[in-house]
């Protein structure tokens, strides 16, 4: 079964538009991470939360992990076509030498 | 400072056949993780070091991948014989050992087609 679910799957989005990514659990989260991919490249490190609540800025990158720590958005403002790609959450359980598990990724296209 | 690098970036093997993958993490990074990346879905954990030693590799399908990191430094993941199912992205990945929280850094990936 899939440990985290993400929504939605894929996303197109004119330039200039906000756009939210949400990442679900259903077990509690011990840090959440999100990272960019684009086709055919490796993972690009975004933000990591770990915190209940915690909110993370990035130029116009905001993340959010709930006091419960079992969901996390990821939002964009006014999205440009540099944000175009597959962002994908990925979550740790245990120890800070665990593995990430990932959810399956949203792709995200930004029209001109 | 170098990232991770990975070798090849492609390849293209008929079921059978073998394949071997490299990598070489960021310097000082103890920790090293071999990922499958199936088409459509997130990575998936195949086998993680640290240092020379294996710490999870439950999810590696041992009658077929092997993988090994000698000197705890660069690491090669082995698929023989392949399957039609193990056309994939393979990501190394690297962290550094004792930190409070496990940022990892990714490769490029190698992208494998079994044909």
């Amino acid at each position: 079964s899939q440990e985290l679910e993400q929504s939605p799957q894929s996303l197109i989005v004119q330039e200039g538009k906000n756009l939210t990514i949400n990442c679900t659990s259903s077990k509690t989260l011990y840090g959440l991470y999100w990272y960019k991919q684009k086709y055919g490249e490796g993972l690009i490190f975004l933000m990591m939360l770990q915190k209940g609540g915690e909110e993370k800025s990035h130029e116009k990158i905001t993340a959010k992990l709930d006091e419960k720590k079992q969901q996390s958005s990821l939002h964009i403002t006014a999205s440009q076509p540099s944000h175009a790609g597959i962002y994908l959450c990925g979550a740790r359980r245990g120890s800070t030498l665990g593995r990430l598990y990932f959810g399956r990724g949203t792709q995200l296209t930004v029209w001109p | 400072e170098a990232g991770v690098a990975q070798s090849p970036r492609y390849k293209i093997i008929e079921k059978r056949q073998s394949v071997a993958f490299w990598c070489n993490p960021i310097s000082g990074h103890a920790t090293l993780y071999w990922y499958q990346q199936i088409l459509g879905q997130g990575p998936k954990l195949l086998i993680q070091f640290q240092n020379n030693g294996v710490v999870d590799d439950s999810q590696l399908p041992k009658d077929r991948f092997s993988a090994e990191r000698l000197k705890g430094v660069d690491s090669t993941l082995k698929i023989q014989p392949a399957k039609l199912e193990d056309s994939a992205v393979y990501l190394c990945a690297s962290s550094l050992m004792g930190q409070t929280y496990n940022e990892q850094f990714f490769g490029p990936g190698t992208r494998l087609t079994v044909l």
